[in-house]
């Protein structure tokens, strides 16, 4: 599969715990975002990277987010210290400059 | 910033009508309108998209249309069935070329 792929796609953790998601685009794109989208909403644009560096944040994503890009292929997405009002699916996705943006199936945050 | 109304939020119709989900968008500098369509725990998939250079764009069932002047944009679906039912989002993308900003969704349920 040459699609976008994340890992995990599953992550259940206690309140407080620090937890790191996995992105993996399709090879040649150079730009890469994440969403966040939670249930009976569209996706939120959280943060996106062309190449290794990170152009632009939403408001949304709190000081307890961070992620990073190191050598412009695969993305990290890393919460700290989770609240239960980060429980959402996180979705990343691929595109080549401005052309379609691919998803990959997300992984879904459950924070007891 | 921008921001995108999508109506209605839920939609049924009977295999073979047509559906119809509208969307307005805020920031008149937009320039690419996609759809996606999202199955029941699946990723959100690109099923059509328009630039605003085009009124309307058509692809075998599906179809949508774009006034620029009035900023809403429209999706069409023809001869429905029932592997149409799905969560279909709308969402622009603004002249800067950084995130899709998606409105919240329209559950279309196709009967059979």
């Amino acid at each position: 599969d040459t699609g976008v792929s994340q890992d995990p796609r599953h992550k259940i953790t206690k309140r407080g715990q620090n937890v790191t998601f996995r992105c993996d685009p399709i090879s040649e794109h150079n730009r890469l975002y994440w969403y966040r989208q939670t249930l009976g909403q569209g996706p939120e644009f959280l943060t996106y990277f062309q190449n290794e560096a990170q152009l632009e944040k939403s408001r949304l994503l709190s000081d307890r987010f961070s992620a990073e890009r190191p050598k412009g292929s695969f993305s990290t997405l890393e919460i700290q210290r989770t609240e239960q009002g980060d429980s959402a699916m996180y979705l990343c996705a691929s595109s080549m400059y401005l052309e379609t943006q691919y998803f990959g199936p997300g992984t879904r945050l459950l924070v007891l | 910033g921008e921001n995108v109304e999508q109506h209605p939020s839920t939609l049924s119709v009977q295999e073979g009508d047509s559906a119809v989900i509208k969307c307005t968008y805020s920031d008149s500098a937009s320039n690419y309108f996609p759809w996606y369509k999202q199955e029941l725990g699946k990723r959100p998939q690109l099923i059509i998209d328009i630039r605003s250079n085009v009124g309307e764009k058509k692809d075998q069932r599906i179809a949508v249309t774009l006034n620029k002047t009035a900023k809403h944009f429209s999706l069409h679906i023809t001869e429905t069935q029932p592997e149409d039912s799905a969560v279909y989002f709308c969402a622009a993308r603004n002249q800067a070329g950084t995130a899709l900003i998606f409105g919240k969704g329209t559950t279309l349920s196709v009967s059979s």
